[in-house]
């Protein structure tokens, strides 16, 4: 079974410090994606960045970097120099390859970030 | 940027009424899915799409539900008869393949709203 774990609910954290947001996955396919959206107040899923399971390097979009540990089977996101429009949801997701079976995405629950003033 | 559009933003319907909920995926994509998200609740996948037939449900897609590509540019789903427990935010997404390193690219939703 597939499953994505974000133990933080909530976060906050002051304007221009940086913050890591945890996930935790859990699949038995050698191949797989792990993908971060950011969803505003307003609702709309923002694609934010991917990371290969094969990938060597971790992925870097920005301020946005994901801290893929493969063996712990972690993939945290990790944002610089927060700005106030950084405040939303956050969710983790990954989508298995082929070899499951499935196209489907899998998400945590999401961690609300805050950033403050 | 090409996106994904979905239309209406809001819906408001009577229970048991039907519904049809539009998403036009990017042009390129192959794969199309709904996903929808309970308020305050993750986001949960129903149905996914490829070559004119359902590739994948959840068991949130029941009878009620059913998805279809009239042409070659709409994604739609319907609910046939609405219940209360329906009321979500529904997100269309497309993308280009299916696997593990193809992102989804999501629609900004519409809001469904259930009396």
């Amino acid at each position: 079974a597939q499953k994505i774990t974000q133990t933080q609910p909530g976060m906050f954290v002051q304007e221009k410090e940086a913050v890591t947001l945890d996930c935790t996955y859990d699949t038995s396919d050698p191949s797989y994606g792990l993908f971060w959206y950011k969803q505003p107040s307003s609702g709309e899923m923002i694609f934010l960045i991917y990371q290969g399971s094969y990938d060597q390097q971790n992925a870097t979009e920005g301020r946005y970097s994901l801290n893929f540990q493969k063996a712990r089977k972690s993939a945290n996101l990790v944002i610089s120099a927060s700005q106030l429009g950084d405040s939303a949801m956050y969710f983790c997701a990954m989508r298995a390859g082929l070899a499951s079976g499935t196209y489907k995405y899998i998400f945590g629950t999401g961690t609300r970030l805050k950033v403050l003033a | 940027e090409p996106e994904v559009t979905q239309t209406p933003s809001h819906q408001v319907t009577q229970m048991g009424q039907e519904v049809i909920l539009r998403c036009v995926p990017i042009s390129n994509h192959l794969y199309f899915y709904w996903y929808r998200q309970i308020l305050g609740q993750k986001v949960e996948f129903l149905v996914s799409f490829y070559n004119n037939e359902i590739s994948e449900k959840s068991e949130i897609f029941d009878d009620q539900f059913s998805v279809e590509r009239p042409d070659g540019s709409n994604f739609t789903l319907k609910i046939r008869s609405t219940k209360l427990e329906d009321s979500a935010m529904y997100f269309c997404a497309s993308s280009v393949g299916p696997g593990g390193i193809d992102t989804q690219y999501f629609g900004p939703g519409t809001r469904l709203t259930v009396l």
